[in-house]
């Protein structure tokens, strides 16, 4: 069974502080594995998809890099305007479905 | 304009009644998809729909049903809301060709149910 798990649950960080989120997989088949945004209330915002093991992709502060286990946001020199949940999701072989994780709560503090 | 809109975005209702929640795009994708959101479950889907004569039902589809109008709409009803029903809705489409199998998310609805 395809499924994602991400860590940690909750980050607090100071602003300048960087860190990295993990995301977790087990999958028939990657087809993709995707990263978004979520504000409070607010639907998903695409950041970025990888598929295939050592890809990279940047934009801004962040930049996700895909193994064949796991998947790493990192956050670089972050600012107040990055805290949000970021989600986690993996497309395999089994149909169009996205399987998401549970998503980490990424507090940045000025 | 945004390119996915969710109708309406805010909702009370009683235990019961039945209702719908609108989905429409302007991205020219073939595939829909509705997901509720709770605290602590993230996000499931209930159906999806990858033409207008093709519907799916996904892994929370009970008291759901969907309806395909046109490629640019896709609705979701609750024949008879229960209070577990409360939750974040949520509708995306995806290209799924060439473009690739990004999903891309409207604004959500949020529903009460009495």
């Amino acid at each position: 069974e395809d499924q994602v798990t991400q860590s940690p649950e909750a980050l607090r960080l100071q602003e300048g502080e960087s860190s990295s989120l993990n995301c977790s997989y087990t999958v028939s088949g990657l087809r993709g594995l995707f990263w978004y945004r979520q504000d409070p209330g607010k639907g998903p915002e695409f950041l970025f998809t990888l598929y295939s093991a050592g890809e990279e992709k940047e934009k801004e502060r962040l930049k996700a890099t895909l193994t064949k286990k796991e998947s790493f946001l990192h956050i670089t020199a972050p600012k107040p305007e990055d805290s949000a949940t970021y989600l986690c999701a993996v497309k395999g072989n089994q149909g169009g479905k996205l399987i998401f994780g549970q998503g980490t709560e990424l507090s940045v503090k000025p | 304009d945004a390119d996915v809109t969710q109708t309406p975005r805010n909702r009370i209702t009683k235990t019961g009644k039945r209702i719908m929640l609108e989905c429409s795009q302007t991205k020219g994708h073939d595939r829909m998809y509705w997901y509720r959101q709770d605290p602590g479950l993230g996000l499931r889907l209930i159906y999806y729909s990858f033409d207008v004569k093709d519907i799916n039902k996904g892994e929370i589809s009970d008291g759901y049903s969907v309806s395909r109008q046109a490629q640019a709409k896709f609705s979701l009803s609750l024949e008879s809301a229960i209070p577990n029903q409360t939750a974040l809705y949520f509708c995306a489409t995806s290209d799924g060709g060439t473009g690739g199998e990004t999903q891309y998310f409207g604004p959500g609805t949020r529903l009460l149910v009495l």
